[in-house]
């Protein structure tokens, strides 16, 4: 079955420090989205591709994270500086044309 | 603003019951969507329901899509302790962004044996 990987799964770090999370979304898949899950705020989207384009990325803090797709195999998402506030999940996940949308395992972020 | 809102937001039940859970928004959505999300992993595409008034069945579960495309229901029957997991509506196209999927916060569902 195709899957979205997501690495690392577990990720503990320091305030201050960078944190990169890669994404490899299925193959063939136009739409990548970054989304956050907390207990307060569930699950919140942070950025939209489409075609490797960011289109949107207005659920981010743009002093501290930036998202990017070097190439169709590969998203990332960057937390610089990192912040307790920032501890979560982060899924990536991707689609067709917004549909058949399959989210990965997750990032659990701890920033002590 | 939390556009999606679901309830009840905890149920535990004994395995063969019945249950729905619901999904109600102030808003309209071209699309509305059904997951289930496990422990430790991500959420997981159930169902996808587009016209108003629209039923969907998916073996013991049964979807419904409210008649003004604003609210939907989860009906599942005859409960089993592997449907225990967190349920999550996500509707679309709500605003002009039909890419942007609004999540409501979940019903986590506990199926006892």
């Amino acid at each position: 079955d195709a899957r979205v990987t997501q690495t690392p799964r577990h990720k503990v770090t320091e305030m201050g420090q960078e944190v990169t999370m890669r994404c490899q979304p299925i193959l063939g898949h136009n739409t990548v989205f970054w989304y956050r899950q907390t207990m307060m705020q569930g699950l919140e989207l942070l950025a939209y591709f489409r075609n490797r384009a960011p289109l949107d990325d207005s659920g981010m803090p743009k002093d501290r994270f930036s998202a990017e797709m070097p190439d169709a195999t590969l998203a990332t998402l960057k937390i610089q500086p990192s912040e307790p506030r920032d501890s979560a999940v982060y899924f990536c996940a991707s689609g067709l044309w917004e549909a058949r949308v399959a989210f990965g395992s997750g990032t659990r972020l701890t920033v002590v | 603003t939390q556009l999606l809102e679901q309830s009840p937001q905890f149920l535990s039940i004994q395995e063969g019951e019945n249950l729905t859970v619901y999904c109600n928004s102030s808003s309209v959505f071209s699309s509305l969507q059904w997951y289930r999300q496990e422990p430790g992993e991500g959420p997981v595409l159930l169902v996808t329901v587009v016209t108003g008034g629209e039923v969907k069945k998916l073996k013991r579960l049964t979807f419904q899509f409210g008649d003004a495309r604003k609210d939907s229901s989860l009906h599942i029957t005859a409960a089993q302790p592997g449907d225990t997991g967190l349920y999550l509506c996500a509707g679309a196209g709500s605003g002009g962004s039909n890419y942007k999927l609004t999540f409501g916060k979940g019903t986590l569902l506990t199926v006892n044996p």
